[in-house]
Parts: C-alpha cells; structure tokens; sequence
C-alpha cells in the first residue's frame, strides 16, 4: 500500500523559508505514471494546490506563488520537496503532499501543520 | 486562478439525497473533463471519491455520483448516511498542468 508522509519543521519565522519533505513508501517516485504534488489548507479554509512535479523533474506552480515556490525531487530516497520562500501568516496552513494520477490526486498524506510565526 | 464557488454548506436528513454544485469557467471546469471531487472528515486527509468527471475509484459507494454541464460541475450523494456529513471539495484541471480547487461544501446529515 503506497503511503506518503509529510516531515519538516511545524514553525517558521516571517521572511524565512518552509521547506518540508514528503517520503513515499509501498511504492517508487520514478513511475512514468505519476505526478507528484503539494497541496495546502489554512486553518478552517480550503484546499489550495501549491505544485506538482514529474519524476524526470519538470515542476509547475500555482500562479500565484510561482514566484516563491520551489519543487524538487530526490529519487534515491524516494522524495520529493517543497520550498516556500518569504513566508508570511497567510502560508499558515496544513500542507499535504500528494500523488497525482491522470487529472486526480489519488493518494495523500496526513498532512503536517506549518505555523509562521515570530 | 481563482478557486471554483461551491455552496458553503447543504444539508439532508438519512435516506435523502443532496447535490453539491461546483462552478468555474471555460479555462477550467468547462474546458477539460477532468474534474475530481474530494471528502474531508474533520483533522483527515482529503479522499478522493470522483475522477474524470463521473468515474467513481474502486472502493467508493455507488451512492456518490458526478457529472458536468458547461462551466459546472455536480456530485451528487443519494441515501445519505451519517459517515457521509464532511466537508466536500472540487478539483479541476485548469490548463499547463495547473489544478484549481473549490471553495468547499460542508455536508451536514440531519
């Protein structure tokens, strides 16, 4: 059973950078059949799709964060990456890594609460 | 890119069926059939009960059902059951491998 789990720091200062891994176990990253992705929800709010990446490395991004956002893969270790720079109180939020197959995000992790603050 | 409008709640009592709608515009909703829809429980990750529109995975009742007209899309829940009030969301394609979500729907069973 594929399982992805979320780890990185649960608090960053404002004007820092988030970075937070997601390791996948039960099966391999470099599948030519998936995307892999971040999504993230502030506390009582949606869903917001951050980026996703390919396992030979091409990424896309929000539009809206593109700016800020870095994706990267680490296929020996079977991870993959986010990087959100500049962080301020409105990227608080649970950040959930995900597996994207076809047009569906069919796999998620538990998700792991990121907090900025000072 | 700015999220699809879904109704902020709906509400049904045991047995009934309800109908979530989910609007966005031709550059996403009604330009791919590549809408997906997702059941949150409260402190749970998202799961994922619609694909391509109306394709249900393997697992997912038969009680859940989607389709798409135009720039809306619908799910559709019938003989509702307590384990199904939870928050519902869209998800659609919305061109260069950029997705876009809804705004959310919570479903209350009476």
């Amino acid at each position: 059973q594929l399982q992805l789990q979320e780890s990185g720091p649960g608090l960053v200062k404002p004007s820092e950078t988030l970075s937070l891994t997601c390791t996948v176990s039960g099966g391999t990253i470099s599948s030519s059949s998936y995307y892999w992705g971040w999504i993230r929800q502030p506390p009582g709010k949606g869903l917001a799709w951050i980026g996703s990446i390919y396992y030979g490395g091409s990424t896309y991004h929000n539009p809206s964060l593109k700016s800020r956002v870095t994706v990267s893969i680490d296929r020996s270790n079977n991870q993959f990456s986010l990087k959100l720079s500049s962080v301020t109180a409105a990227d608080t939020a649970v950040y959930y890594c995900a597996r994207r197959m076809g047009s569906s995000w069919d796999y998620w992790g538990q998700g792991t609460l990121v907090t900025v603050s000072s | 890119q700015s999220a699809l409008t879904q109704p902020r709640s709906v509400s049904g009592s045991p047995g009934q069926s309800v109908t979530i709608s989910c609007t966005g515009t031709s550059s996403d909703v009604g330009g791919y059939n590549y809408v997906s829809w997702y059941q949150q429980h409260p402190g749970k990750a998202p799961k994922l009960m619609i694909y391509d529109v109306g394709e249900r995975p393997s697992g997912v009742p038969d009680r859940f059902s989607a389709s798409k007209s135009g720039n809306t899309a619908s799910l559709s829940i019938s003989g509702l059951q307590a384990e199904d009030e939870a928050d519902y969301y869209c998800c659609s394609y919305a061109g260069t491998y950029t997705y876009v979500f809804g705004t959310g729907t919570k479903v209350t069973v009476l």
